[in-house]
């Protein structure tokens, strides 16, 4: 069974602090998908990143990375020199290529940005 | 394009009352999701829908029923809400399926079952 832990339930930083929401991930599958998901105040969900598991590689998108390590079954995404607009709540997910459809997400990390 | 719509914003029903949510999208996706969100959790899959007449279970799905009669629509029917179903509904839509393709999510329901 598929199965997301992020386990930093909330986060506080201060404005330009660099910050880490960590996600660790289960599965049985050799072909899987990761995802993160940004939830800001105002409700909706936003994709952030698709990662398969045969690329490992780390991706860099302006202030936000990822750090794919199938050895520890992690994806860790950091925010470098955090804004005010960054608050909002990070989701992880997880999808298994033999379960098509199905989803798993974890339970969110609120990271809470201050001026 | 209005991407994945939903309706209602905000419900409030009486236990044991039935309901509709309705969830629309434009972007010719074959794949539609809905999730709910309890409060401090992640998204639990209810339902998803790979194509017009093709429908199946999520993670928790008891008490919800769907149907996909169309590409557009993929509406979420609770037939005798209860307290337990109280929870924030999103709909979404992907071209490829969720393994591979990202999710376009609607803004979601609000619903409220005293």
């Amino acid at each position: 069974a598929q199965k997301v832990t992020q386990a930093q339930t909330e986060i506080s930083v201060v404005e330009k602090e660099d910050v880490t929401l960590d996600c660790v991930y289960e599965t049985r599958d050799t072909t899987y998908y990761l995802f993160w998901y940004k939830q800001p105040p105002s409700g909706e969900l936003v994709f952030l990143i698709r990662r398969n598991s045969f690329d490992e590689q780390n991706e860099i998108s302006g202030r936000y990375s990822w750090n794919f390590q199938k050895s520890t079954s992690s994806f860790n995404f950091t925010i470098t020199a955090s804004q005010v607009v960054d608050s909002a709540v990070y989701f992880c997910a997880l999808s298994e290529d033999t379960n098509a459809g199905k989803s798993t997400f974890g339970d969110g990390t609120t990271l809470t940005v201050k001026p | 394009n209005a991407g994945v719509t939903q309706t209602p914003k905000f419900r409030i029903l009486k236990i044991g009352q039935s309901m509709t949510l309705q969830c629309t999208q434009d972007m010719n996706h074959n794949y539609m999701y809905w999730y709910r969100q309890d409060p401090g959790m992640g998204l639990k899959l209810i339902y998803y829908s790979v194509g017009a007449g093709i429908t199946d279970k999520g993670e928790v799905p008891n008490g919800y029923n769907v149907s996909r009669s169309t590409t557009e629509d993929f509406p979420l029917r609770l037939e005798l809400a209860a307290p337990s179903q109280t929870s924030v509904y999103f709909c979404a839509s992907s071209y490829e399926d969720s393994s591979m393709g990202e999710q376009f999510f609607g803004p979601g329901t609000r619903l409220t079952v005293l």
